[in-house]
């Protein structure tokens, strides 16, 4: 079955802190990553994305992620957390089906930032 | 860019009482829409998409419904509401030729309580 993973319900880290969020999938395609962010009471925005190409992907706010085939994974990286950082980050996985519908969502990983 | 606006922010309302959630789309033609419903610690669920004025395909079975009345307006409602109704509601929309992309653009959400 298809499956999107965040392992991480909560992570704590101190500001300044490098940030790594794992998500694993279960696709039986060649899967469409992303990753989204939601500020507490707001809408989603998306961070990245990766279709095909360099595994190495960057994206807003200083965001990277690394689509690595071989472990089902798209993990997201961030050198150094700001306290602004602070938010719910969501791994979603799909394909181009026409539309979005067939999305797969994470339930999300809770980050919160030390000062 | 799109801009896409939901209302009302916040409601509670009494089990049985009617419902309607609003969401308009600034900033694009003809988009698909979607609307998702996120409970706490159970991700997004996606509800109705529509990818046209009147097309509406409902994802779940459930006490809601969806209307398109217009090309960039999206509504959600019920004519009786359960408890189990309560949630963070969200309106997305992808602009067309990037429907496949899994790139959705969200609105701010809103929250309803059912008592």
């Amino acid at each position: 079955a298809q499956s999107v993973t965040q392992p991480d319900i909560h992570i704590t880290v101190s500001e300044g802190a490098s940030l790594e969020l794992r998500c694993n999938y279960s696709y039986g395609a060649t899967p469409y990553l992303f990753w989204y962010v939601q500020s507490p009471g707001q809408g989603l925005q998306l961070l990245l994305k990766y279709f095909s190409g360099d595994t190495l992907v960057q994206g807003i706010k200083g965001f990277e992620a690394e689509f690595k085939r071989s472990q089902s994974s798209f993990n997201l990286r961030k050198p150094s957390v700001h306290w602004s950082d602070a938010a719910e980050y969501f791994c979603a996985v799909g394909r181009n089906a026409g539309n979005n519908r067939k999305l797969i969502w994470g339930l999300g990983t809770s980050l919160a930032v030390n000062p | 860019s799109q801009t896409i606006h939901q209302w009302p922010a916040t409601l509670v309302q009494p089990v049985g009482s009617p419902l309607s959630l609003e969401c308009t789309v600034e900033g694009t033609s003809n988009p698909n829409l979607y609307w998702y419903r996120q409970a706490a610690g159970r991700g997004l669920q996606l509800l109705f998409y529509s990818v046209g004025i009147g097309q509406i395909s409902s994802e779940v079975p459930q006490n809601l419904s969806a209307s398109r009345p217009q090309d960039r307006q999206f509504i959600l409602s019920s004519k009786k509401l359960l408890l189990s109704d309560s949630g963070f509601y969200l309106c997305a929309c992808t602009p067309k030729g990037r429907g496949g992309t899994g790139e959705l653009f969200f609105g701010e959400g809103s929250r309803l309580t059912v008592l």
